[in-house]
């Protein structure tokens, strides 16, 4: 397999359950993000991992963990979700680089519908 | 605060006619631009990007943007477009780190 992919491609949860989505990158990446992206609305960043590192978590509710166990993975656990989480979720991962930053490769995402 | 504005949320084009999307952003110094297409249930794939140097810079399937200092601006043109080009397309930007702001994005339709 080559570049980055996401499992699974839907998902459909009740708010009480949990579950997660993994993202895999194929590709020597360094960085690692996790994007919502509703109807209508720009692509929310939520997490920037850099070497395994979370740099920045974009005030995103505490219902959404992220897990990064090394630099090729990463994770997004979802528990107790409310209706209005229902979106696509997009992973994406770059080399970057100090100063500077290289252009980030996206997976086909998670369609997520919670009922 | 920084920020990204695609101003058409909706271009209609007939096949073989040009095209071009507009993109501003606000920033105090020269962010890395890029632009994106996504097509319906896929994720995002790169067609170009200006990090410095020639302010034109061609991409793939045809596109081309230009950057212009003096007005923010990375607009995205082709000169001659394909059905398969509707799509929705985002500017995005990326100042000095390695997070991506993005657009609200436009969609493109073509009509035959």
């Amino acid at each position: 397999e080559t570049g980055v992919t996401q499992t699974p491609r839907h998902l459909v949860m009740g708010m009480t359950n949990k579950k997660s989505l993994k993202c895999e990158q194929h590709l020597g990446h360094n960085a690692m993000y996790w994007y919502k992206q509703s109807a209508k609305k720009p692509l929310e960043l939520m997490f920037v991992y850099s070497l395994e590192e979370r740099v920045e978590n974009n005030s995103v509710p505490s219902r959404f963990s992220p897990e990064c166990p090394n630099s090729s993975h990463l994770f997004l656990h979802l528990h107790t979700l409310q209706p209005e989480d229902s979106a696509l979720y997009l992973c994406a991962s770059s080399q970057a680089t100090s100063g500077g930053t290289a252009e980030a490769f996206f997976g086909q995402g998670t369609r997520l519908t919670v009922v | 605060a920084q920020s990204v504005t695609q101003p058409d949320i909706h271009i209609t084009v007939s096949e073989g006619a040009s095209l071009e999307l507009r993109c501003n952003y606000s920033y105090g110094a020269t962010p890395y631009l890029f632009w994106y297409v996504q097509s319906p249930g896929q994720g995002l794939q790169l067609l170009l990007k200006y990090f410095s140097g020639d302010t034109l810079v061609q991409g793939i399937k045809g596109f081309e943007a230009e950057f212009k200092r003096s007005q923010s601006s990375f607009n995205l043109r082709k000169p001659s477009v394909h059905w398969s080009d509707a799509a929705e397309y985002f500017c995005a930007v990326a100042f000095n780190d390695y997070k991506l702001s993005f657009g609200a994005g436009t969609t493109v339709t073509v009509r035959a």
